[in-house]
């Protein structure tokens, strides 16, 4: 119940394209869906995020949708250029019940922006 | 702004051997976090400090592994014994928030077990 599942592992998109990339959770106690990017040999860099009681946000050419009764939100890069280059990790944030708040990760997806 | 810094940033180590494994926050930052990242995987979340408290810590994967932070500031994470399976690259984050809502992540130390 804890995990985030994200989709697609992998993905390639012509430059001037959109990436859109998913990802699903099951347990309604989060409150709090972050993107982050990374690139190779960094740590991951706050991208986007967005709350449960907010269907899209949009940041420049970053939007992230979200469908609260599906369970599901997704990031979109509009006009993808090559410096979009990165792995991309949605996240959710919930508090543990131990005292403790924590993320908790999709698997990521490799993007690929060619020329 | 100085951001998270994390020392070192490579460690090869032999099996069996303890390594230490630093943490920078930002200043201000009262809620400091360590992941762990193996390779293709998502980020794991090990332990989560409240300033020097650490109210969770069943994050940890095994007995091996202990975190300090001291004066509200510097972390520590321990790994005793080490395996190959702890091989991974270890990642600190902090936030300004208790919640952790905003959390900014260093470069990572990158852990080598042979």
């Amino acid at each position: 119940q804890q995990q985030v599942k994200q989709s697609p592992q992998s993905l390639i998109v012509q430059k001037g394209g959109i990436s859109i990339i998913n990802c699903a959770y099951e347990n309604t106690a989060f409150d709090y869906f972050p993107w982050y990017q990374q690139f190779p040999g960094k740590g991951p860099a706050l991208l986007i995020a967005i709350r449960p009681d907010v269907s899209e946000k949009k940041e420049g050419r970053f939007t992230i949708s979200f469908n609260k009764s599906a369970k599901q939100f997704s990031l979109h890069i509009m006009d993808s250029q090559p410096g979009d280059s990165a792995t991309y990790f949605c996240a959710a944030h919930t508090y543990s019940g131990a005292g403790s708040y924590q993320l908790t990760f999709g698997k990521g997806t490799k993007l690929s922006v060619i020329p | 702004g100085a951001g998270v810094s994390q020392s070192p940033s490579n460690k090869v180590t032999e099996k069996g051997k303890d390594v230490e494994l630093r943490c920078d926050p930002i200043s201000g930052h009262t809620a400091l976090y360590w992941y762990r990242q193996s390779l293709g995987q998502g980020l794991e979340f090990l332990i989560y400090f409240q300033g020097n408290s650490a109210p969770d810590k069943s994050g940890l994967p095994s007995d091996r592994f202990s975190a300090e932070r001291t004066g509200g500031s510097v972390s520590t994470l321990t790994i005793q014994r080490t395996q190959q399976e702890d091989s991974a690259v270890y990642l600190c984050a902090s936030s300004q928030r208790t919640s952790g809502y905003e959390q900014y992540f260093g470069p990572g130390t990158r852990l080598t077990v042979t």
